[in-house]
């Protein structure tokens, strides 16, 4: 089983600061998604990378895939009350999807 | 297009009662998950379809639960009985295809409650 470790687990900053949250495994994963998820929501994808050491920004968000593709980062900068929300990682292979637990995060105004 | 469809969005329903969660996916895609999410265990996939066809049960978590798809455009979760620990909020997704690669598309979940 392919297990995907996300932390910090619950963050709460304040309006324009910056953030990362990490995705972590010890298994390689031959693409990685990252989910947001509103309350009384499901969760909607924020972006795709596929390629070791990949980077794609997606306005004030960075998503950056590890070489080995076995982790994955997300870094807010600037970030804004409209930011809050639980953010979950999800690895790609044979099996489809493996979700992390996720990232509660709460950007105070 | 009107996204993934679930109903009920919530059900409140007694220990012992039998649930059945219903679900419409994107028209056009192949593939169909089913999903519970907890705080405790996050979102955990239960069974998948591909083409109308059970490809993966191994997360079902006991024979109460069983899931059908009769047809492209609906499926089925049903938990017979219910048990108080299976609450939670169960989504239902749609992808175009099965793959790595594939956006999944979330419906907005039915949150269970067994008293």
């Amino acid at each position: 089983t392919q297990l995907l470790e996300q932390s910090p687990q619950f963050l709460s900053i304040q309006e324009g600061e910056n953030l990362t949250v990490y995705c972590n495994s010890s298994s390689v994963f031959s693409s990685l998604q990252w989910y947001r998820q509103e309350p009384g929501e499901g969760p909607v994808l924020l972006v795709t990378v596929v390629t070791g050491g990949e980077v794609k920004k997606l306005k004030r968000l960075t998503f950056q895939f590890g070489d080995a593709r076995k982790d994955s980062s997300l870094h807010i900068t600037a970030a804004q009350p409209g930011d809050t929300g639980l953010y979950l990682c999800a690895g790609g292979g044979a099996d489809g999807l493996t979700f992390g637990k996720g990232t509660h995060l709460i950007i105070q105004p | 297009d009107a996204g993934v469809i679930q109903s009920p969005r919530h059900e409140v329903t007694e220990m012992g009662q039998e649930v059945t969660l219903r679900c419409k996916p994107i028209s056009g895609h192949n593939s169909l998950f089913w999903y519970r999410q907890t705080m405790m265990r996050g979102l955990e996939l239960l069974i998948y379809f591909n083409n109308n066809v059970p490809i993966d049960d191994s997360g079902m978590p006991e024979d109460r639960f069983s899931a059908k798809m009769p047809n492209a455009s609906f499926s089925t979760l049903k938990i017979q009985p219910s048990e108080p620990r299976d609450s939670a909020v169960y989504f239902c997704a749609s992808s175009l295809d099965l793959g790595s690669g594939y956006e999944q598309y979330f419906g907005p979940g039915t949150r269970l409650t067994v008293t």
